[in-house]
C-alpha cells in the first residue's frame, strides 16, 4: 500500500456519459496530480492541485474538472465521455517540489 | 515538453549492467527516475536535483548531466526484478514541479 488511495479501480461506462474518480493523498502531502496513461503516450499531465488550490494544468480536455477539498482528497470529473478516453488514471501526491511521487494504484477506465 | 527516452527496450541477463537515458531539450530542476511493472502503479526510484543533490534508491544509480540536460540510470548487476518499464520524469523549476514523463524504457531480465 503506497499510502495513496484511489477508487474505484475499475470502471466499464457508456460513451456519453459521465464519472468520478477519487483520489486520497498520502497522509502529510499538500499535492496531487493526475495523470493519463493510455499504451501509445505513456503518462499524460493533466492537472496539479496544491492545498486546495488548482497549481497547474496540462493537456486537459474542457470535457474533464477537477478540484480538491478542504480534506485534501481530490476528485476527476470526466463527462460526455468518447471510446478515445478509455486509459488508465493515475492520482499521485507529493510533500513538495523537491521530492518524488507517490501514485495510487489507478482506476482503469472503459467506454464502451 | 516531453522527454526523450532511450533506448526504447533492453533485454538483458541477470547479473550483466545497462544503461538507460533521458534527455530534454529544456533547462532542468529535477529528473525523477520511476519503475512500473505490468498492472501495478510506478513506484518512485529516485530523484537528481540541479546542483549534485540525489535522493532515492540505494541499489540503483544515475546520473544528471546539467550541461547536456540528460540522465542516464545504471542498472548494475541486474536481477529479475529489475524488470519492469522505467519511466522518467522532468520539472523546469521547484515551484512547478508538475512533471513531465518520456514515454519509457521496457527493461527484460532474463535468467
Amino acid at each position: 500500500d503506497s499510502g495513496v488511495t484511489q477508487t474505484p479501480k475499475h470502471l466499464i461506462t457508456a460513451t456519453g456519459q459521465r464519472v468520478t474518480l477519487r483520489c486520497s493523498p498520502r497522509s502529510g502531502d499538500l499535492s496531487v496530480y493526475w495523470y493519463q496513461q493510455s499504451l501509445d503516450q505513456g503518462l499524460q499531465f493533466l492537472i496539479q492541485y496544491y492545498n486546495g488550490e488548482e497549481r497547474a494544468k496540462g493537456n486537459i480536455l474542457e470535457r474533464f474538472s477537477a478540484q480538491q477539498f478542504p480534506d485534501l482528497h481530490s476528485e476527476l470529473n470526466l463527462s460526455s465521455l468518447e471510446l478515445g478516453d478509455s486509459a488508465l488514471y493515475f492520482c499521485a501526491s507529493s510533500i513538495s517540489g523537491g521530492d518524488g511521487y507517490t501514485f495510487g494504484s489507478g482506476t482503469r477506465l472503459t467506454v464502451v | 515538453q516531453q522527454p526523450v527516452q532511450s533506448p526504447q527496450a533492453v533485454i538483458l541477463r541477470e547479473g550483466e549492467d545497462a544503461v538507460i537515458n533521458c534527455s530534454s531539450s529544456k533547462a532542468l530542476y529535477s529528473v525523477h527516475w520511476y519503475r512500473q511493472k505490468h498492472g501495478e502503479a510506478p513506484v518512485f526510484l529516485m530523484i537528481l536535483l540541479k546542483g549534485g543533490e540525489q535522493k532515492g534508491h540505494d541499489k540503483i544509480s544515475a546520473s544528471f548531466n546539467e550541461k547536456k540536460q540528460q540522465s542516464s540510470l545504471y542498472l548494475t548487476a541486474s536481477q529479475l526484478s529489475y524488470s519492469g518499464t522505467y519511466f522518467c520524469g522532468t520539472a523546469q523549476s521547484y515551484g512547478n514541479n508538475r512533471l513531465a514523463f518520456g514515454k519509457g524504457n521496457q527493461v527484460v531480465v532474463i535468467p
